[in-house]
């Protein structure tokens, strides 16, 4: 049982190039949730899924796309990386039991040059 | 919307000393509260929540917080700190109905020197 994991763990880009953050869950969780962690700025919800084939947008959504096409994958993309998007993203996932107890992955430190 | 506010930004204690961290939070409806900890290179962990009931909660580690309505706050609270409990600590909020994600403070950087 691995969990909640992130690929990768460390991506350095240029501005105007395009990615995608991988992030898969073994827990058969329902919702899973995508932030950001700024410095002094703590972890702000980029975008979320309640399910396969549901997503919404949290409060910082501009630049990224997010689909849920399975229960256990959640890929975050950005369109076209801007210095501004240079972050640590955090995926998360919890249950419809617990739902809001979240498990969070390890982490990908992006860095837009 | 609802929003965080952890006063504290960076806090530095010895072993054995008292902590006490601050958390408010905005929202006018039920909310869930919660207290997440990121040991240095690890991932978040949840230490302690609140849904309903007595209002002081118990964690992992010999954490506590009290939920005091009236104030709009969740403290964190530990007897005695000790070096293994340097982190940084982040209070969340949810709604008790609607979204299920949550909103986070910007975090209070405890370092506990032996």
């Amino acid at each position: 049982n691995a969990g909640v994991t992130q690929t990768p763990k460390f991506q350095v880009l240029k501005t105007g190039q395009s990615m995608t953050l991988q992030c898969a869950q073994d827990m058969n969780h329902e919702y899973m949730s995508w932030y950001r962690q700024d410095p002094g700025m703590g972890l702000r919800l980029i975008h979320y899924s309640v399910g396969a084939g549901i997503t919404d947008q949290g409060e910082v959504p501009n630049g990224y796309n997010v689909s849920r096409s399975t229960t256990e994958d959640f890929p975050l993309r950005l369109l076209s990386a801007a210095p501004s998007q240079t972050s640590v993203y955090f995926c998360a996932s919890s249950s419809h039991v617990a739902p809001f107890e979240q498990y969070f992955g390890p982490g990908t430190r992006l860095t837009v040059t | 919307a609802q929003s965080v506010s952890q006063h504290n930004h960076h806090v530095i204690l010895s072993e054995a000393a008292s902590l006490e961290l601050g958390c408010n939070y905005s929202y006018g409806g039920t909310v869930n509260l919660f207290w997440y900890v990121q040991y240095p290179g690890q991932h978040l962990q949840l230490l302690l929540k609140y849904f309903s009931g007595d209002p002081l909660v118990k964690g992992i580690k010999g954490f506590e917080a009290e939920f005091i309505k009236s104030k709009f706050s969740f403290n964190l609270r530990k007897p005695s700190v000790q070096w293994s409990d340097t982190a940084e600590y982040f209070c969340a909020v949810t709604p008790y109905t609607g979204r299920r994600a949550l909103t986070f403070g910007s975090g209070t950087r405890l370092q506990v020197q032996p």
